[in-house]
């Protein structure tokens, strides 16, 4: 696609319950990067693929965190028993090739809110 | 380690003045430095980046900044601001002995552009 996609736009769920959100990234890029922002913070990194395996995974919080990515393109982070703790956009964004230089393309975030 | 530090979390200046927006990092390596922009419910949108060669670099939007090894800084300036500049301005870090990949982003400063 022309854009990184990520969906759904918006998320409210209640504290304890299973979600998925899910990123769709430029077509060909091979890095894939989650983050989360909280409000009136900067984002903060969870975790980066290249391909389909989690290169670094050392900023996922806990293990009720995990994300995949089976064909090394659209990526699903799952967030098991979710807490209020976790309500915070959640960004994604892709890079060609995954080096040091290359600029992020950041998609516009999932809000997840959890009550 | 590594880490981002911009002063100020709100920035307000006129229409046609001059922006800084300042950024001071910490990198165990030689870093590679960006600016993004975000604007509400939006994504972060690659304003600029250094990685090598020259220390001034030119981004879109009339945006630069200037590398300053010495003073471990990346300011971001613009001569004249215009309405359209009001956004929120994250400053990163890439770089780590460990060759990860994540970016590390400051805090973010709002700038408020009066008319």
């Amino acid at each position: 696609g022309a854009g990184v996609s990520q969906t759904p736009s918006n998320k409210v769920t209640e504290k304890g319950k299973y979600v998925e959100l899910r990123c769709d990234p430029i077509s060909g890029h091979t890095a894939l990067y989650w983050y989360r922002q909280s409000l009136g913070q900067g984002p903060e990194f969870l975790i980066y693929f290249q391909g389909t395996g989690a290169a670094d995974d050392s900023g996922l919080p806990n293990d009720r965190f995990f994300a995949v990515r089976p064909e090394g393109s659209v990526s699903t982070l799952k967030i098991q028993r979710t807490e209020r703790g976790d309500s915070a956009v959640y960004l994604c964004a892709s890079s060609l090739a995954g080096d040091r230089e290359d600029g992020y393309t950041f998609g516009s975030g999932t809000r997840l809110t959890v009550v | 380690a590594q880490s981002v530090t911009q002063l100020g979390s709100h920035v307000s200046v006129s229409e046609g003045a001059l922006v800084l927006l300042r950024c001071n990092y910490s990198s165990s390596v030689p870093p590679y430095l960006f600016w993004y922009v975000q604007y509400p419910n939006q994504g972060l949108q690659l304003l600029l980046k250094y990685t090598t060669g020259a220390t001034l670099v030119k981004g879109i939007n009339g945006f630069e900044a200037e590398f300053k090894k010495s003073e471990t800084s990346f300011h971001l300036t613009k001569p004249s601001a215009h309405m359209s500049d009001a956004a929120e301005y994250f400053c990163a870090v890439s770089g780590s002995s460990t060759g990860r990949r994540a970016l590390t982003f400051g805090s973010g400063t709002r700038l408020q552009v009066q008319p």
